[in-house]
């Protein structure tokens, strides 16, 4: 079974600073997506970035980027220039790309908060 | 586009109650997800379908919970009797296939929030 771990519970960074998130996961598949999802106080699920494990470069949208290294397991968020309304929680989730197994596995999560 | 719609958004009943929570997944999605996010126990899948037929429902607490997808635009999950530790946010999500046979992102709505007193 997958297993994704997230081991800082809250994080806070100063209003235009970047801020990274740590994610580590393990498995044994060679094929897989991981995802950050963001979920501000409204509780919706937001995509914020996807990655898929065949491709080496970095997933990269605006302002959001991740550093995925997969022979570590590793799978970090940065967010730069952080905005007020980027204060929720953050989830880093894998999904298998097998059949039978393709289910979402979150980890803990990362309250983020943001500094005026 | 719409997303995956959820209702009801807000619902609370009285223990003993049943309680039907519906879903309406993202026209031409393959996969329906059912998951459910308490401060105890994070997010957590309780079931989900491939072209309507559930894959996993290992994540359905006990019997008192049934999950049903008679048609690809349509998904029901029933707490019968519905319990205290049974509130929570109950999301559900929707995915493509992506490349060849392989999943693809998945879509949450915005969840049903359950309260049952």
């Amino acid at each position: 079974a997958q297993t994704v771990t997230q081991s800082q519970p809250e994080m806070s960074v100063q209003e235009a600073e970047t801020v990274t998130l740590s994610c580590t996961y393990d498995t044994s598949e060679s094929d897989y997506y991981l995802f950050w999802y963001k979920q501000p106080p409204s509780r919706q699920m937001i995509l914020v970035i996807r990655q898929e494990a065949y491709k080496q470069q970095n997933a990269t949208e605006n302002r959001f980027s991740v550093n995925f290294q997969k022979a570590a397991k590793s799978f970090s968020l940065k967010i730069s220039d952080s905005q007020l309304g980027d204060a929720a929680m953050y989830f880093c989730a894998y999904r298998s790309a097998y059949f039978g197994n393709e289910k979402l596995t979150f980890g803990t999560g990362t309250r983020l908060t943001i500094i005026p | 586009d719409a997303g995956v719609i959820q209702s009801p958004r807000h619902e609370v009943t009285e223990m003993g109650q049943e309680v039907t929570l519906r879903c309406k997944p993202i026209s031409g999605h393959d996969y329906l997800f059912w998951y459910r996010q308490t401060m105890m126990r994070g997010l957590e899948l309780l079931i989900y379908f491939n072209n309507n037929v559930p894959i996993d429902d290992s994540g359905m607490p006990e019997d008192r919970f049934s999950a049903k997808m008679p048609n690809a635009s349509f998904s029901t999950l029933k707490i019968q009797p519905s319990e205290p530790r049974d509130s929570a946010v109950y999301f559900c999500a929707s995915s493509p296939r992506g490349r060849g046979r392989t999943p693809s992102t998945i879509y949450f709505g915005e969840g049903s929030w359950l309260t049952v007193v």
